[in-house]
């Protein structure tokens, strides 16, 4: 496909366990997005990578969170013992070239989490 | 952090009628975005604007960057029932995170 994909598209976890979230991004796109959306609201910015490294990890909300691109391509999220304020969607999103200024992103269809 | 501020939170709209949304913020923005998301998709971007004062169309979309660099709106003109969504204007400044607003949420009655 084209596009940014995301697995699972749902997600759902008992409160205390991990969870690992998984964005492919599209082919090439140097740059990748997380962004945590809980509803009614925007998305709000969690982590961006620049193929494998890790430049901003600012938005994540507590050392429970984790994220990794290991080779530049594929990224993970993961989240430690899952607390119910975790729920939310988790949007992935990549660009082609690096964010030195703006550079349009493209969104995955996000993987839902509801934390029970 | 900086906040952006959208208006109004939903509206409810005849098929045919024209449609307009704002918004604003605290501190300045050198990029703004209006993305439009439909339920179980990710955002999908419709108009960047990248210069203060910028008009730019998409069809039947107009966005303008506010010349003071805080404010952006978006109009939609004879809206049909396919417009229905939450629409999210997002900031940027350099290579900063975007920032969203909370949305638009949009129905159209036919």
């Amino acid at each position: 496909g084209a596009g940014v994909s995301q697995s699972p598209r749902y997600k759902v976890a008992k409160r205390g366990q991990d969870v690992a979230l998984r964005c492919d991004p599209i082919s090439g796109h140097v740059s990748l997005f997380w962004y945590q959306q809980a509803l009614g609201q925007g998305p709000e910015f969690l982590t961006y990578f620049q193929n494998e490294a890790q430049l901003d990890k600012s938005g994540l909300p507590s050392d429970r969170f984790f994220a990794e691109r290991p080779e530049g391509s594929v990224s993970t999220l993961k989240i430690q013992r899952t607390q119910q304020e975790d729920s939310a969607v988790y949007l992935c999103a990549s660009s082609l070239a690096p964010a030195s200024s703006y550079n349009e992103q493209f969104f995955g269809p996000g993987t839902r989490l509801t934390v029970l | 952090g900086q906040q952006l501020n959208q208006s109004p939170q939903s509206m409810f709209i005849q098929e045919g009628e024209d449609v307009s949304m704002n918004c604003t913020s605290s501190s300045i923005f050198n990029t703004w975005l209006w993305y439009k998301q439909e339920p179980g998709e990710g955002p999908v971007l419709l108009i960047a604007l990248y210069k203060a004062g910028e008009l730019t169309s998409n069809g039947r979309l107009t966005a303008q960057f506010g010349i003071t660099r805080k404010d952006s709106f978006l109009n939609i003109s004879a809206s049909i029932p396919s417009d229905v969504g939450i629409y999210f204007c997002a900031g940027a400044v350099g290579n900063t995170p975007l920032v969203f607003g909370k949305g638009t949420r949009l129905s159209v009655i036919a």
